[in-house]
């Protein structure tokens, strides 16, 4: 654990069903970035945010938005799943430019 | 746009041997370069950075080297193990607008035994 951990890990759902998936980290870092991964495209940012209540869109945030009531908590919701919405979701917050991002273990996310 | 570009997908390498991973970026506002490891089941690790003020950054086995006029940036891993084995991604960004990185596609590398 980086001091950072996404939950679930691992959900199947239905197609136009709402999906939350939560990010929590415990080092008070501002900067927090929702990412996709797929094949052939590598990791897409999807939301990202400054801080409490500050956040913005990222290049494939269609169809997602995002929340963020305290530092440590970044939520990703998916209004109405789609099959398209099938991927592997990272969360990551910034540690600076040496470093970049400390990601978490990531959510594999199924629409059916 | 795809602004960072990992134009292999796969690359195969002998244990002992050198694996060189290449990426080229457009964006000539990128100042800051970064790889990536990543296993399955499990996010990316960072591996090694580099400012675009330098040219090479060395950290044990891994070297990036960093090509401005060409834009491109390659990662050498000397030698191989088969532990190395795993996805690598580049990314860059641009300090002054801020966090974000932008990634390449990713480069599957096996190391064998």
């Amino acid at each position: 654990d980086a001091g950072i951990t996404q939950s679930p890990r691992h959900k199947v759902t239905e197609t136009g069903t709402p999906v939350t998936l939560r990010c929590h980290q415990t080092e008070n870092h501002r900067y927090m970035y929702w990412y996709r991964q797929d094949p052939g495209h590598g990791l897409r940012l999807i939301h990202y945010s400054y801080g409490v209540k500050d956040t913005d869109k990222g290049e494939v945030s269609d169809g997602y938005s995002v929340s963020r009531s305290k530092t440590e908590d970044f939520l990703l919701t998916l209004e109405s799943a789609t099959s398209s919405q099938t991927s592997v979701y990272f969360c990551a917050f910034w540690t600076g430019a040496n470093y970049g991002y400390t990601f978490g273990s990531g959510t594999r996310l199924t629409v059916v | 746009d795809q602004q960072v570009k990992q134009n292999s997908p796969s690359l195969s390498v002998q244990e002992g041997r050198i694996s060189i991973l290449n990426c080229d970026y457009t964006n000539s506002m990128f100042d800051y370069f970064l790889w990536y490891k990543k296993y399955p089941a499990e996010g990316p690790t960072f591996l090694i950075s580099i400012s675009s003020i330098k040219d090479k950054n060395e950290d044990g086995r891994f070297t990036v080297f960093l090509n401005k006029s060409a834009k491109h940036l390659s990662l050498h891993i000397v030698p191989s193990q088969p532990g190395d084995s795993a996805v690598y991604f580049c990314a860059a960004s641009v300090e002054t607008s801020g966090s974000r990185l932008t990634f390449g596609e990713g480069t599957q590398l096996t190391v064998n035994p």
